[in-house]
């Protein structure tokens, strides 16, 4: 089983439709959870961070599920701009450091 | 904003040559990072770095890489004989104790 699983896409949506990525994760060690974005050939930008009382920043919701080890982003009034490839990733704190594993991607096309 | 800086953004190398891959944190971070993609590929988790030594390694670290801190700002990558599969995208990454990592914009490596 992958460490980070993703549906690697593409979704291909229209302008100001609503779009839901889900991810789950195998280690139950993981301790913080994000999501990132990478446009083609770019750094991975941090998108959000992850809590399991579910948060939002703007068009953006994301919600943990510990129990279920899973992992959801759920944009809203998706943009032209929105168009990206939407990382899941999990950290685990190793004493001297994080190490984040990263999911392979799903990748959003938002269209006119 | 601050943001971590890496250099160069494009490294041209010849397949057993060194190469040394320059980054430089965000400035009050205490954490640093290597990762590498391989085009078409997930982000990989290559090593962290804390109070001056190595806290963990990936199975790709292998005793071809070495990561150094030469001063108080740069954070460097050294590859003592590459290879054709080292051709990836190499991204920094920092972080204070909060855990969210920010990443560079990359170097490019081919190896020829």
């Amino acid at each position: 089983r992958k460490e980070v699983e993703q549906d690697p896409g593409p979704f291909n949506v229209p302008e100001g439709a609503t779009v839901a990525f889900n991810c789950t994760y195998s280690n139950s060690a993981s301790q913080s959870f994000f999501w990132y974005r990478q446009d083609c050939r770019k750094e991975p930008k941090l998108l959000m961070s992850v809590y399991s009382s579910g948060n939002e920043d703007g068009r953006f919701t994301a919600q943990l599920n510990r129990a279920s080890q899973y992992i959801s982003l759920l944009i809203r009034d998706s943009k032209l701009s929105d168009s990206a490839t939407y990382l899941c990733v999990v950290n685990i704190f190793t004493g001297g450091g994080n190490k984040l594993t990263f999911g392979t991607g799903t990748q959003l096309k938002v269209e006119l | 904003e601050p943001e971590v800086t890496q250099t160069p953004s494009h490294q041209v190398t010849q397949m057993g040559q060194e190469v040394i891959l320059r980054c430089v944190p965000i400035s009050n971070h205490l954490y640093f990072y290597w990762y590498r993609q391989i085009l078409g590929q997930k982000v990989e988790f290559l090593v962290s770095f804390y109070n001056n030594e190595i806290s963990e390694k990936s199975e790709i670290f292998d005793d071809q890489f070495s990561v150094e801190r030469p001063d108080g700002s740069n954070f460097t990558l050294k590859i003592r004989s590459t290879k054709l599969e080292d051709s990836a995208m190499y991204f920094c990454a920092s972080s204070s104790r909060e855990f969210e990592q920010f990443f560079g914009p990359g170097t490019r490596l081919t190896v020829l």
